[in-house]
Order: C-alpha cells, then sequence, then structure tokens
C-alpha cells in the first residue's frame, strides 16, 4: 500500500533563512508521480510542482527547489530566503499508476511558519 | 485559468437542515473530487467524478449524496448531518487519472450544530 510520511509536524525559522520540508513515501509501483501543495491560512490548497518516477531530475522555481531521490523514496522541498508569504501548511502527495485510479495519498502536512 | 470557485464560502446548518454545496471548474477537465478536511489533517477523498459519472465513492455515509449535473459543475447535497460532520469541504478538478495535478477550490467551512 502507497503512503507518505511527512515526520516534521511543525517548523519555524526567521525570515530569509533557509528551510527544508522531507517527504518519505512508500509504494510498490515502479510508475508513479509525487506532488506538493501549500495551503495557506485561506484554506485553498495550491498546486506546486508534480514529478514522475522516472524523471530524477531536481526542479527549481524561483525560491523553490525540489529534490528528488529515488533511492531514499524522497521528494524534499526547499524554500530559499524564506519569507513570511511562505507560512502554510505544506503537503506531500503520492499517486500510483494503476487504471482508473483518480486518488491521492497524502502526507500527514508540515506547518512552516516563517517568524519576521 | 486554474480556478475552481465553491459556494458558499461558510455555512452553519442544523442536524435536521438540508443544503448544499456548489462548485465550479471551467478549465476543461473531466474529473472532479470532493474532499473534506478536519483541522490538522490531511484532505480525505470522499467522491470522484469521471465524465460526470460517479466513479469512486469512498464509502460515504448516504447523508452526503453528490451530483454532477454537467461537466462543469458539482454539487453536494447535505442532509441530516452530525456535528462531527463539521469540517472544511473542498472541491477539486483534474485532467484526470494518475499522472495530473488536482486544482483545488477554496472550500466551504461547514459548521454543523
Amino acid at each position: 500500500a502507497q503512503k507518505v510520511t511527512q515526520a516534521q509536524t511543525e517548523i519555524s525559522v526567521v525570515e530569509k533563512e533557509d528551510v527544508t520540508l522531507d517527504c518519505v513515501y512508500e509504494t510498490r509501483d515502479t510508475t508513479y508521480y509525487l506532488f506538493w501543495y501549500k495551503q495557506p491560512p485561506s484554506g485553498e490548497l495550491v498546486f506546486l510542482i508534480r514529478r514522475n518516477s522516472f524523471d530524477e531530475q531536481n526542479e527549481i522555481s524561483g525560491r523553490y527547489s525540489w529534490n528528488f531521490q529515488k533511492s531514499t523514496s524522497s521528494f524534499n522541498f526547499t524554500i530559499t530566503a524564506s519569507q513570511v508569504v511562505d507560512s502554510a501548511v505544506y503537503f506531500c502527495a503520492l499517486s500510483e499508476a494503476q487504471f482508473g485510479n483518480e486518488k491521492l495519498t497524502f502526507g500527514t502536512g508540515t506547518r512552516l511558519t516563517i517568524i519576521p | 485559468d486554474t480556478e475552481v470557485t465553491q459556494t458558499p464560502k461558510h455555512l452553519v446548518m442544523g442536524m435536521t437542515n438540508k443544503k448544499s454545496l456548489k462548485c465550479e471548474q471551467h478549465m476543461g477537465h473531466r474529473a472532479m473530487y470532493w474532499y473534506k478536511q478536519k483541522a490538522k489533517k490531511p484532505p480525505e477523498l470522499m467522491f470522484v467524478y469521471s465524465y460526470e459519472k460517479l466513479s469512486i465513492n469512498e464509502s460515504v455515509p448516504s447523508r452526503f449524496s453528490p451530483e454532477c449535473p454537467n461537466s462543469s459543475l458539482l454539487n453536494l447535497h447535505l442532509h441530516a448531518l452530525q456535528p462531527e460532520d463539521s469540517a472544511l469541504y473542498l472541491c477539486a478538478s483534474s485532467h484526470g487519472g494518475y499522472s495530473y495535478e488536482q486544482y483545488f477550490g477554496p472550500g466551504t467551512r461547514l459548521t454543523v450544530t
């Protein structure tokens, strides 16, 4: 069965510090997709990134970067030079390549607080 | 445009009331989803519609009744709810299948009194 673990329940950092959010997943499939979502206090989940299991290239988007390592089943997310607007709950999620599968398995989330 | 809209934003209802939550997307997505999220928990999938047909029901109690009138609209009809049903209800849409990201609406915060 698939599982996503986000061991960090809450993280607080001072503004402008870098912070890494960890995500470890379990799956028996060789084909799967990984996602990160941001949920600010307003409640809406905002899609950040999608990565398939065959693409291990790291990705950078502005201050955000993602490190995907199949060898350790991890898909970590780093925010560089954090800002107060980054304060939110971040969810890592996994979907397996099964016919008709529409389900996302979410981790429990990491609450990130950026202290001004 | 990656917008999913939901109405109402907040809803308070008694246990004997009947109400409906509405969701709309205009991204041409063929899959639409209802999630329930309790405080400090991840979203829990309730229902999935694919091409306007119910494809997944995660053993949700019958007091929740989904409806997909067309490819852009998704409703969730509520009847005889319990206080433990109080939660944030999120709607999402996607191109469908396991490989596409889901786009979420802002949610309806439901309180059952």
